[in-house]
C-alpha cells in the first residue's frame, strides 16, 4: 500500500533563511504528488502539484523518483509562510483519492 | 460563490448518539470527499463520491455512512458515536478525480464524543 512520510513534525526557521520540508513516499508506480497548506484559521488549500510544474509563493518541489521524494523548498522564508504543510499522493489507479502525510508545522520567526 | 460549506462547525456528542454532518458545494463538482484530521496522522479519507447517487469507501470508513442524493450535497452520518470518532472532519470537492483538478476544502467540523 502507498504511504507518505513527513519526518518533521515541527520546523522552526528564521525569516530570510531557506526552508525545506521533506516528503517521502512509497508507491511502485508513477504517483502524482501535491503540497497542501493550512494557514491559521484558514481552510486547507493546494499550494502546488507536481503535474503542473509550478512555483507558488516562491515554493518549489521536485519529484525525485529515485529517492521517492517530493521535498518542498523556499530560498527565503517569510513570516507569512508559518502554517501547517501536508504532502499528499494520488495514484493512477485511484484517481481522486489523496493519501496525506502527517504534516509539518512551520514556524518562521523574525 | 460560497465554495464548500460545512454544517455544523462544532458539535459535542455523548457516546452512542447519532448525528449527520452536511457538506454543500456550489461549484457543480462531480467528486466529493469526507476526511478526518487527527494529530500526528494527517488527513484520512473516510468516504467519497464520484457523482450524484454514488458513494465509495475510503481508508477509514468503519462507523460512518454517507449519502449523495443531490449533486451539491454530501452527508456524513455517525449512527452510534464513539470517543475514537473525536476529530476534525473536512469535506472537499473537485471537478473530477484527475490530479489536474484541485480539491477544494470546507472549513471543517470539530466533533467531540464524550
Amino acid at each position: 500500500a502507498q504511504r507518505v512520510t513527513q519526518p518533521e513534525k515541527l520546523l522552526s526557521v528564521f525569516k530570510g533563511a531557506p526552508v525545506e520540508l521533506k516528503c517521502n513516499y512509497s508507491y511502485s508506480g508513477s504517483p502524482e504528488l501535491f503540497w497542501y497548506v493550512q494557514y491559521s484559521r484558514q481552510r486547507l488549500q493546494l499550494l502546488l502539484r507536481h503535474i503542473s510544474r509550478e512555483s507558488i509563493k516562491g515554493f518549489t518541489a521536485d519529484l525525485n523518483k529515485g529517492e521517492t521524494s517530493f521535498h518542498l523548498k523556499k530560498p527565503f522564508a517569510q513570516e507569512e509562510d508559518s502554517a501547517m504543510y501536508y504532502c499528499a499522493l494520488m495514484t493512477t489507479d485511484s484517481w481522486g483519492k489523496l493519501q496525506f502525510g502527517a504534516g509539518t508545522q512551520v514556524v518562521v520567526t523574525p | 460563490n460560497a465554495g464548500v460549506t460545512q454544517t455544523p462547525k462544532f458539535r459535542v456528542l455523548k457516546t452512542g448518539q447519532s448525528m449527520t454532518l452536511l457538506c454543500a458545494q456550489d461549484m457543480n463538482h462531480e467528486y466529493m470527499y469526507w476526511y478526518r484530521q487527527d494529530p500526528g496522522m494527517g488527513l484520512r479519507l473516510i468516504h467519497y463520491s464520484v457523482g450524484e447517487g454514488t458513494t465509495a469507501k475510503g481508508e477509514v470508513p468503519d462507523g460512518y455512512n454517507v449519502s449523495r442524493l443531490k449533486k451539491q450535497n454530501f452527508l456524513l452520518g455517525l449512527e452510534s458515536a464513539a470517543p475514537s470518532q473525536t476529530s476534525v472532519y473536512f469535506c472537499a470537492s473537485s471537478w473530477t478525480g484527475s490530479p489536474t483538478y484541485e480539491q477544494y476544502f470546507g472549513p471543517g467540523t470539530r466533533l467531540t464524543v464524550t
